[in-house]
């Protein structure tokens, strides 16, 4: 089973659309969630931090289950440019290192 | 603020080679790290530096694979001899020391291809 695993879509969406993307993820030790996006041939920027109370930037909405040990993006009212791949990272327990998903695809379509 | 640079953006050798990769993190960030991106699989870390000393090299691949970040400021990743298996994107990334965040910020990748 893999540390991190996100369905890699593609999530194809109508522009103004709510979407919802999943991430599970094995080691309950885990204590940092984050977001991250990548275009295409870019480098992954960070979306947002996952707090356990959830959190909200503007659309963007972060939840954390760690009962179910699942990290979970709201995207509303989506746009052309939120097309991208959304990048699940949980921070291995007691380090500083990242393990990412494979990361879920969204187009959002005009 | 400038963000983390990566130098050179592309380097196609031939197997046996070798290739020298360099990062120069953002300004007053402590943390550095490489992590690798091979083609269908996910992005997968190989070390992390904490100024000048190497925290966690637990996902380096090989003996092939040789850090450096002298001084603490840039790094460098060399692959001698590069071999097929290591074409891929190497990202490096950078943070500073809170304690509370762990916030990593990339840079823009080094697509690395071997022939």
């Amino acid at each position: 089973r893999k540390e991190v695993e996100q369905d890699p879509g593609p999530f194809n969406v109508p522009e103004g659309a709510t979407v919802a993307f999943n991430c599970t993820y094995s080691n309950s030790a885990s204590q940092s969630f984050f977001w991250y996006r990548q275009d295409c041939r870019k480098e992954p920027k960070l979306l947002m931090s996952v707090y356990s109370s959830g959190n909200e930037d503007g659309r963007f909405t972060a939840q954390l289950n760690r009962a179910s040990q699942y990290i979970s993006l709201l995207i509303r009212d989506s746009k052309l440019s939120d097309s991208a791949t959304y990048l699940c990272v949980v921070r291995s327990p007691g380090t500083y290192k990242y393990i990412f998903g494979t990361g879920t695809r969204l187009k959002v379509l005009a | 603020e400038a963000g983390v640079t990566q130098f050179p953006s592309h380097s196609v050798i031939e197997k046996g080679q070798t290739v020298t990769l360099r990062c120069d993190p953002i300004s007053g960030h402590d943390n550095l790290y490489w992590y690798r991106r091979v083609m269908g699989k996910e992005i997968k870390f190989l070390l992390h530096f904490v100024k000048e000393s190497k925290q966690d090299e637990s996902g380096m691949p090989n003996n092939r694979f040789l850090a450096e970040r002298t001084g603490g400021t840039y790094s460098t990743l060399k692959v001698q001899p590069a071999e097929l298996e290591d074409s891929g994107v190497y990202f490096c990334a950078s943070s500073q020391e809170t304690g509370t965040s762990y916030e990593q910020y990339f840079g823009p990748g080094t697509r690395l291809t071997v022939t």
